[in-house]
């Protein structure tokens, strides 16, 4: 089937910028998810893209596609403490999600 | 508006037991997903389910395992003679229509913290 990849770990310091990365292998999907997950709470989506677009914007988000590569990537600008959390990638043609990305933020 | 909502929150039970989780998903979403968390390990896709249909079953252990959506009531998941190895968080989301070209986030539930002892 197809398949949602990511790294599992990513640690960075207050203030800096933090990239998640994350590769899909259905090249129909059209719209890909961004979802967080707060210790001890369910998922809530912070961001997509449509598959159409390159990049997306939105406050200290910014997502990139890659169609061609189908890589998907999101960057947190200015990371903070409270970002600390597990992000999640997905597709919506299967609704496949990747294993998330544990974000550490070092104060 | 409710969101998706889950219950219990937490579920205690014994080695041989059988665990009933249930999923209310949101008014006027008729797709329901489960997942499973497993401590410090990502999230697994388990079953996606329709009104009296299972769409897709291929995440969902073979044995001791079952998902139903009836007509009316809530979905439930099934987890019969449980295991120390179940224990996990799993979670239920629902979307309001299934994937395909359309945008279609789904919704998360607080989730269902199963400890076997």
């Amino acid at each position: 089937g197809e398949d949602v990849e990511q790294s599992l770990f990513l640690s960075v310091r207050e203030g800096d910028s933090s990239v998640i990365n994350c590769t899909y292998t259905d090249s129909s999907s059209t719209y890909l998810y961004w979802y967080k997950q707060e210790p001890g709470a369910g998922l809530q989506l912070l961001t997509y893209i449509f598959s159409n677009m390159d990049m997306k914007q939105d406050q200290r988000l910014t997502v990139l596609l890659n169609k061609k590569d189908k890589h998907l990537s999101l960057r947190i600008a200015d990371t903070q403490t409270g970002d600390s959390a597990i992000y999640f990638c997905a597709e919506n043609n299967d609704m496949r999600f990747g294993a998330g990305t544990r974000l550490t933020v070092k104060p | 508006n409710a969101g998706v909502m889950q219950n219990p929150r937490h579920l205690v039970r014994r080695r041989g037991q059988e665990a009933r989780l249930r999923c209310s998903p949101m008014k006027g979403h008729s797709h329901v997903y489960w997942y499973r968390q497993l401590p410090e390990e990502g999230l697994k896709f388990m079953v996606y389910l329709q009104k009296e249909n299972i769409i897709d079953e291929s995440g969902m252990p073979k044995e001791r395992f079952s998902a139903e959506f009836p007509k009316e009531g809530p979905s439930i998941l099934r987890i019969q003679q449980v295991v120390r190895g179940d224990s996990a968080a799993y979670f239920c989301a629902s979307s309001i229509k299934t994937g395909g070209l359309g945008y279609n986030e789904q919704f998360f539930g607080p989730g269902t913290r199963l400890t076997v002892l």
